[in-house]
């Protein structure tokens, strides 16, 4: 089993309405990230979360909010999706070495 | 604030081909850098890292060498395979209060037979 589990791995939508991307991990890790992955920009970090009571916003976090209902569950929701939200998002961890450890991602499209 | 350039792809070559991809940053301090590779349909994995300057990290035949004094890590590999085909990320990592990875934007890498 992965470490890192994204749920849905792919998710077609209409524009207005609301999506939540769950991730857990069974790494143990305290931090927990959501990155957006869209083609020629690479990765942009959109939420992170240090422990269950600390999340901070990321480079794009306008459209996002997260949860993080235990240490092991981070989700990512889009309260009223639009187009320019259609991307792969990726769940990460991070472990006291600084290497990131991220699930096989989610694709969305929002039609 | 930091950030990391690399070079655009795609990048095309045939088997057992010499690989660089160059990458350089900039940042304040001293960050750990990194390069994640993602294959068809699969998340990033670590490839290799380098925590302070002049480290070499290296896996599967793949090295790359901090260089504080040029700002780079350019990832090289002696002799490709077609399996190497993939999107390979670098990135940089500051740790302390600003968190996460900066990444650059891949580079797309198609190999041959």
């Amino acid at each position: 089993d992965a470490d890192v589990t994204q749920t849905p791995r792919n998710r077609i939508t209409k524009t207005g309405k609301r999506i939540m991307l769950e991730c857990s991990q069974t790494k143990g890790h305290d931090r927990m990230y959501w990155y957006r992955q869209d083609p020629g920009l690479g990765l942009r970090l959109i939420y992170y979360s240090f422990d269950v009571k600390d999340i901070n916003k990321g480079e794009i976090s306008d459209g996002y909010s997260v949860s993080r209902q235990a240490q092991a569950k981070f989700s990512l929701s889009l309260e009223s999706a639009i187009p320019n939200q259609t991307a792969l998002y990726f769940c990460a961890t991070k472990g006291n070495t600084g290497e990131l450890f991220f699930g096989e991602g989610s694709r969305l499209t929002v039609l | 604030g930091d950030s990391v350039t690399q070079m655009e792809g795609p990048v095309t070559l045939s088997e057992e081909a010499f690989l660089t991809i160059n990458c350089t940053y900039t940042a304040t301090g001293y960050p750990s850098l990194f390069w994640y590779v993602q294959y068809p349909g699969e998340g990033l994995q670590l490839l290799l890292k380098a925590t302070k300057a002049d480290d070499k990290g290296s896996n599967k035949g793949f090295e790359a060498t901090y260089r504080k004094e040029t700002t780079s890590f350019h990832l090289e590999k002696g002799s490709v395979q077609v399996s190497d085909s993939a999107v390979y990320f670098c990135a940089l990592s500051q740790g302390g209060g600003a968190d996460g990875l900066t990444f650059g934007k891949g580079t797309h890498l198609i190999i041959q037979p």
